[in-house]
């Protein structure tokens, strides 16, 4: 199975900053078979970022994915209000698919 | 566009069984992969099982295997997850998702599940 590690477990940054998520795999995704998720309070996953630098539709560019092999990192370059919330990456290479703890951007 | 709609969630008590649905409409139910994924309350999200669009290949999660199945009815456009043995730690929200192959596309709304005596 692949562990992925999403450090740290809080973010806390202000609108108009740099936001910069890892997630780390015990073991190299095959294919780069890599997916974020954003989750907001009270609402189901909406998918972000699929084969590790993929945007999804309805995501605007400041959602960046990037990465390969077993370190991948999601990058908001510029943080707006509707953007604090909870992300999640991960691997759907191997069975079991497995997602990370999640990080959450909240406001400082 | 696409809708996934989860019934079936409800009250139980450990060691019984119940099963959820999920139908789905807006797009062609034959043609895409389903996953089952949870999430426990206050918790991190964790997949439960995928079945492929014919339903050949089914995988599950170990912490469910030989207690949940998941199946499929192409032309009532529905999916299902039986789950036996119940336990506490069951205990979430259950998502039914479409998936592209195996990644996790468009999710549902999602069904409570709380196994409790």
């Amino acid at each position: 199975e692949i562990v992925l590690t999403q450090p740290p477990g809080t973010l806390s940054l202000s609108p108009g900053e740099r936001a910069t998520l890892s997630c780390r795999a015990s073991q190299s995704v095959g294919r780069n078979y890599l997916a974020w998720y954003q989750q907001k309070p009270g609402q189901a996953p909406r998918l972000l970022i699929y084969d590790a630098s993929t945007r999804a539709t309805g995501f605007p560019d400041r959602f960046s994915g990037s990465g390969s092999g077993t370190d991948f990192t999601l990058t908001i370059s510029r943080l707006e209000p509707e953007d604090f919330a909870v992300y999640y990456c991960q691997q759907y290479a191997t069975s079991p698919l497995t997602f990370g703890g999640g990080t959450k951007v909240e406001i400082k | 566009q696409v809708q996934l709609v989860e019934s079936g969630g409800g009250v139980v008590q450990p060691g019984r069984s119940l099963r959820l649905s999920c139908a789905a409409s807006g797009f062609t139910f034959s043609n895409y992969a389903m996953h089952w994924v949870r999430q426990a309350p206050g918790k991190g999200l964790e997949w439960v099982s995928l079945i492929s669009y014919d339903e050949t290949n089914k995988y599950y999660a170990d912490s469910v295997k030989g207690r949940f199945t998941i199946s499929r009815d192409n032309s009532k456009n529905a999916l299902y997850l039986q789950m036996n043995s119940l336990r506490a730690e069951d205990t979430a929200v259950y998502y039914c998702a479409r998936g592209q192959q195996w990644l996790i596309k468009d999710w549902g709304q999602g069904a409570l599940v709380t196994v409790s005596s």
